[in-house]
């Protein structure tokens, strides 16, 4: 199974901040990396998917990038909805596997 | 709007069993992968099953093979989860997700979660 690693566990940051995290596939994924964001006691929603595509209806203050084994989601000007736990998951073989969460928390 | 509604979560001893359904609607439901994802309490996401289209083909995490069992009834449209021979580690809030592709999907919409709880 690929392992997906995310950086940091947590991070604290401002409203108006701009806040990368870090994905790390086990092997190489291409493309096929998806990102989750969960706020406390609700469903994840699907914020984006091939490492760079917006959902529809995803605020382009969120964006991502990377390939193969290394990938990045940057939130630009956070905002106070924002602060959450995010997952990514990869969707290039089977099974299907999620880094353990970033915790998105207000400094 | 699509809409997914997870129901028969509870709480049941170690050993036994329950059965989780999911009412889909806003979509057509016979034209999409299913899933079943789970969070143990205070845990990340983890992918249970997933089931084709039509039910023909169905996959499982090595964790919950030969107990568990995914099926979908697309004249219903609804989602359903066997859990047999439940252990402690299979407490989690289960949540089913619509699937965009197939073995190795994303999870585009979800339920709120159904929590099922197995304890003694």
């Amino acid at each position: 199974d690929i392992q997906m690693t995310q950086s940091p566990s947590s991070v604290s940051a401002s409203v108006g901040d701009r806040v990368t995290i870090t994905c790390r596939a086990s092997q190489t994924i291409s493309i096929w990396l998806a990102w989750y964001q969960q706020k406390p006691g609700k469903a994840p929603k699907f914020l984006m998917y091939a490492a760079s595509t917006l959902q529809s209806g995803v605020p382009s203050r969120f964006s991502g990038s990377g390939s193969g084994t290394d990938f990045t989601l940057t939130i630009s000007g956070l905002q106070p909805e924002d602060f959450a736990t995010y997952y990514c998951q990869q969707a290039n073989s089977f099974p299907p596997t999620f880094g353990q969460g970033t915790r998105l928390e207000i400094k | 709007e699509v809409q997914l509604v997870e129901s028969g979560g509870g709480l049941v001893q170690p050993g036994g069993s329950l059965r989780l359904s999911c009412a889909a609607s806003g979509f057509s439901f016979s034209t999409f992968w299913m899933s079943w994802v789970r969070q143990a309490p205070g845990k990340g996401l983890e992918w249970v099953a997933n089931i084709k289209q039509d039910g023909s083909d169905k996959y499982y995490v090595d964790s919950v093979k030969g107990r568990f069992t995914i099926s979908k009834d697309n004249a219903k449209n609804s989602l359903y989860l066997q859990m047999n021979s439940l252990r402690v580690e299979d407490t989690a809030v289960y949540f089913c997700a619509r699937a965009r592709g197939g073995v190795a999907p994303n999870f585009d919409y979800w339920g709120l979660g159904t929590l099922v709880t197995v304890s003694s």
